[in-house]
């Protein structure tokens, strides 16, 4: 399968503990992204990488949330101290060259704080 | 103000008919993508469609066709042939060009429930 992986699928985690997930992008792609989406909602972004370098971070990424992208490879997005505001998923996906810059998403890592 | 409007939170259609999804944009940019996202209950965000703001012919990719209205800045989905795997929910998104990361802004979507 070449398309955006992101594991784990499914976290419930203890308010106040940390959490991380990983991306791995589809191969020849250099944007990355984050998004956030709750129950009922469309996705919002959170931050987007061009190759390793993070460009543009949204205000919804408080300093719990913490992206990388060593390499201009995999991404990480980890949250410190959740809270059960925290809970959602998370998507990530990833953009090349090709018509329109499409950007592909990953099956999503959903988040339960309790 | 939204940028992407939904105004359909759910919409049914009989299997095997067409079905018109609503999808409002606003932007002051001249160059802009308009896309089209299908997400099961399994939760990934699945590409159908894209237009482009300058492309003169409306979109389409084998059952899904994108009624591109510049001047009144809609981009609805139209569906033909309803099956029963294409309930979901479907979102619509922008992408504009003067946004350096290329980032999408999304509706909040639409569910499609098709009954047999």
């Amino acid at each position: 399968d070449t398309g955006v992986s992101q594991n784990p699928r499914h976290k419930i985690t203890k308010r106040g503990q940390n959490v991380t997930f990983r991306c791995d992008p589809i191969s020849e792609h250099n944007r990355l992204y984050w998004y956030r989406q709750t129950l009922g909602q469309g996705p919002e972004f959170l931050t987007y990488f061009q190759n390793e370098a993070q460009l543009e971070k949204s205000r919804l990424l408080s300093d719990r949330f913490s992206a990388e992208r060593p390499k201009g490879s995999f991404s990480t997005l980890e949250i410190q101290r959740t809270e059960q505001g925290d809970s959602a998923m998370y998507l990530c996906a990833s953009s090349g060259p090709g018509r329109g810059n499409t950007i592909y998403f990953g099956e999503g890592s959903w988040l339960t704080v309790v | 103000a939204q940028k992407i409007t939904q105004t359909q939170p759910g919409m049914f259609v009989q299997e095997k008919e067409a079905v018109t999804l609503d999808c409002t944009y606003d932007t002051s940019d001249p160059s802009y993508g308009l896309f089209w996202y299908k997400q099961p209950s399994s939760g990934e965000m699945i590409f159908l469609i894209y237009q482009g703001s300058y492309d003169q012919q409306n979109a389409t990719e084998g059952r899904y066709s994108l009624n591109f209205q510049k001047a009144r800045k809609s981009a609805n989905l139209v569906i033909s042939a309803s099956q029963l795997g294409d309930s979901a929910m479907y979102f619509c998104a922008m992408r504009e060009a003067s946004n350096a990361g290329n980032m999408l802004t999304f509706g909040g979507g639409t569910r499609l429930m098709v009954k047999p």
